[in-house]
């Protein structure tokens, strides 16, 4: 069984500063890793994903991250927050098998104060 | 980039009517495609997998006689809730999967409010 654990359903970061949303994965083969985001009333936008390539990801609006394997981990990460990033954030993973469901964190909603 | 259109964006109905969601990709084929509902402020849950030409594969705990899926074509699946009733009133979300890819693009959603 494949799982994700999203840390922390709400960061609050001002303007400019780091952001860094955590997840960790369970899963008993080689994981897909996804993170999307959602804005108000709207569906899901692919910001990156990870499909066993490079371990450093580097995603839509200066969004990264990086799967490490040894701590089960794969967060997400951009050096400098802008106001428009404000939205809902979902860690996501799959086996990657050609019908594969994608099983979603509970989200974490990132905040920006001015 | 892939697209997948919902439609209607957003129907209220009247408790007992039965609502049908169309989940359309518009410019990829898509033999799989998967159904979430949204409740507010939580993550997506998926109820469903839609196979065209077979039968749907239900989540645990989801009725398929009350949300019926139809995947007719490599382009269109839809979704309907039957006898609706006010605790169906959700956000519903599909998502389509390139054949031959390992990315799933998701429609902008249905918000569904039974009255």
């Amino acid at each position: 069984a494949q799982s994700v654990t999203q840390l922390g359903s709400h960061v609050s970061v001002s303007e400019g500063a780091l952001v860094l949303l955590r997840c960790n994965y369970s899963s008993s083969v080689p994981p897909y890793l996804f993170w999307y985001v959602q804005y108000p009333n709207q569906g899901l936008q692919l910001l990156l994903k990870y499909t066993s390539a490079a371990t450093l990801v580097k995603g839509i609006n200066g969004f990264e991250a990086e799967f490490k394997k040894s701590e089960t981990s794969f967060h997400l990460t951009k050096p400098s927050a802008h106001m428009s990033d404000a939205a809902e954030y979902f860690c996501a993973v799959s086996d990657g098998s050609s019908a594969s469901k994608i099983i979603f964190g509970s989200g974490t909603r990132l905040s920006i104060r001015p | 980039g892939a697209v997948v259109s919902q439609h209607p964006s957003r129907v209220i109905c009247k408790s007992g009517t039965s609502v049908k969601i169309e989940c359309r990709s518009l410019d990829f084929q898509a033999t799989t495609m998967f159904w979430y509902r949204q409740f507010p402020k939580q993550s997506l849950m998926l109820m469903a997998t839609s196979n065209e030409g077979s039968k749907a594969t239900y989540e645990q705990g989801v009725e398929k006689d009350k949300f019926l899926i139809n995947h007719a074509s490599l382009t269109l699946s839809t979704l309907t809730v039957t006898s609706a009733h006010p605790e169906d009133s959700s956000f519903y979300i599909c998502s389509a999967r390139d054949d031959g890819g390992d990315t799933q693009y998701f429609g902008p959603g249905t918000r569904l409010t039974v009255l």
